[in-house]
């Protein structure tokens, strides 16, 4: 398997629910990132991981909680989630380097009732 | 902050008829400027990217151009087919610490058959 796997591709959680979203490279990266994808807004940046190493928060509200284990894995945890959060939510990968191509996955559509 | 405007946000052209989307940024450091597709269900895929050292970059139908003075830089997509109707973004980084890319809003390209 070839890419950027994320899962699940759909999900549905309860305001008060605890889920987490995962995402695996497959392309030897060194860089990981997640992105949030709300209607008519730009891709927004929340977190960045470069050698499992947290180098950029951006203002991420703590109800979401990134974890790197390796460079080849990257989850995205969340717990008491605003309706506000639903959105498509975008993994990425990239050579360790700055100013390199990123490669998405196909990204978790997330529903909060 | 590193700012990328994007126009137009909706294109429809006719089979064979061609496509140019144009974006600006504001950060004169920027030196990296992808351009990904994205189409419906799925996440931004890259389809071709230019770095400032270079003024045009061209792979079959596509091609980018970039203008440092004005800052800007234009997708072209000549002898548009049914299958190029997607979503388009634009976006830049700058050769620093980050690992940022900054998107433009994006593009919905429509190719009537």
């Amino acid at each position: 398997e070839t890419g950027v796997t994320q899962t699940p591709r759909h999900l549905v959680m309860g305001m008060t629910n605890k889920k987490s979203l995962k995402c695996e490279q497959h392309l030897g990266h060194n860089a990981m990132y997640w992105y949030k994808q709300s209607a008519k807004k730009p891709l927004e940046l929340m977190f960045v991981y470069s050698l499992e190493e947290r180098v950029e928060n951006n203002s991420v509200p703590s109800r979401f909680s990134p974890e790197c284990p390796n460079s080849s894995h990257l989850f995205l945890h969340l717990h008491t989630l605003q309706p506000e959060d639903s959105a498509l939510y975008l993994c990425a990968s990239s050579p360790d380097s700055y100013n390199q191509p990123q490669h998405f996955g196909d990204g978790t559509r997330l529903s909060i009732l | 902050g590193e700012n990328v405007e994007q126009h137009p946000s909706t294109l429809s052209v006719q089979e064979g008829d061609s496509a140019v989307i144009k974006c600006t940024y504001s950060d004169s450091a920027s030196n990296y400027f992808p351009w990904y597709k994205q189409e419906l269900g799925k996440g931004p895929q890259l389809i071709i990217d230019i770095r400032s050292n270079v003024g045009e970059k061209k792979d079959q139908r596509i091609a980018v151009t970039l203008n440092k003075t004005a800052k800007h830089f234009s997708l072209h997509i000549t002898e548009t087919q049914p299958e190029d109707s997607a979503v388009y973004f634009c976006a830049a980084s700058k050769k620093d610490s980050s690992y940022k890319l900054i998107f433009g809003s994006g593009t919905r390209l429509l190719v009537r058959p």
